[in-house]
């Protein structure tokens, strides 16, 4: 079964910090990945994606995940945080073939950035 | 280049009182249509989808239906609302075939059953 599991719920940092958001996830098949990020009252919006190739990919806002295939994962990182980071990640996976109601999203990481 | 609308942004109904939230897919044909539902401090709840016109799916059997009169319009309804209709409700759309680009979300409508 799909499944997507994000184990940390809420992540506190300084800002100017590094970010690691960690996702794993269960799949059957070669997964397409990807992650949301929801800033408060708004909707998600696409940071970044794998579907192959270079298992280090780069996002919006200085974002970058690193697909690990041996250890199912799909972290996120940003060397330095700004203030305007916080908000609710979400971590999502899918077949390589679009479909309906086919791509699982994990519960959300909350973070806060400090001063 | 595609957009998704959803209105309204914020809407405070009473108990009891009818629900009609809206939401349209603009540059793309035939979507993939979703309806989510986020309560205060939860994730993703998936409500409803659709594959095209008048065809919908139900996740989750509640107060709540859709409906998909027109090919990029999807409406989320409610005839008596509950107070644990509350949440932030989130319209989505995908492609239909070819590669999967992920979803693309509306910016939400926040709804208080008072």
């Amino acid at each position: 079964a799909q499944s997507v599991t994000q184990p940390d719920i809420h992540i506190t940092v300084s800002e100017g910090a590094s970010l690691e958001l960690r996702c794993n996830y269960s799949y059957g098949a070669t997964p397409y990945l990807f992650w949301y990020v929801q800033s408060p009252g708004q909707g998600l919006q696409l940071l970044l994606k794998y579907f192959s190739g270079d298992t280090l990919v780069q996002g919006i806002k200085g974002f970058e995940a690193e697909f690990k295939r041996s250890q199912s994962s799909f972290n996120l990182r940003k060397p330095s945080v700004h203030w305007s980071d916080a908000a609710e990640y979400f971590c999502a996976v899918g077949p390589r073939r679009t479909g309906a109601n086919n791509l699982f999203f994990g519960t959300g990481t909350r973070l806060t950035v400090i001063p | 280049s595609q957009t998704i609308h959803q209105w309204p942004a914020t809407l405070v109904q009473p108990v009891g009182s009818p629900l009609s939230l809206e939401c349209t897919v603009e540059g793309t044909s035939n979507p993939n249509l979703y309806w989510y539902r986020q309560a205060a401090g939860r994730g993703l709840q998936l409500l409803f989808y659709s594959v095209g016109i008048g065809q919908i799916s139900s996740e989750v059997p509640q107060n709540l239906s859709a409906s998909r009169p027109q090919d990029r319009q999807f409406i989320l309804s409610s005839k008596k609302l509950l107070l644990s209709d509350s949440g932030f409700y989130l319209c989505a759309w995908s492609v239909t075939t070819g590669t999967h680009y992920g979803y693309t979300f509306g910016s939400g409508t926040r709804l208080t059953v008072v």
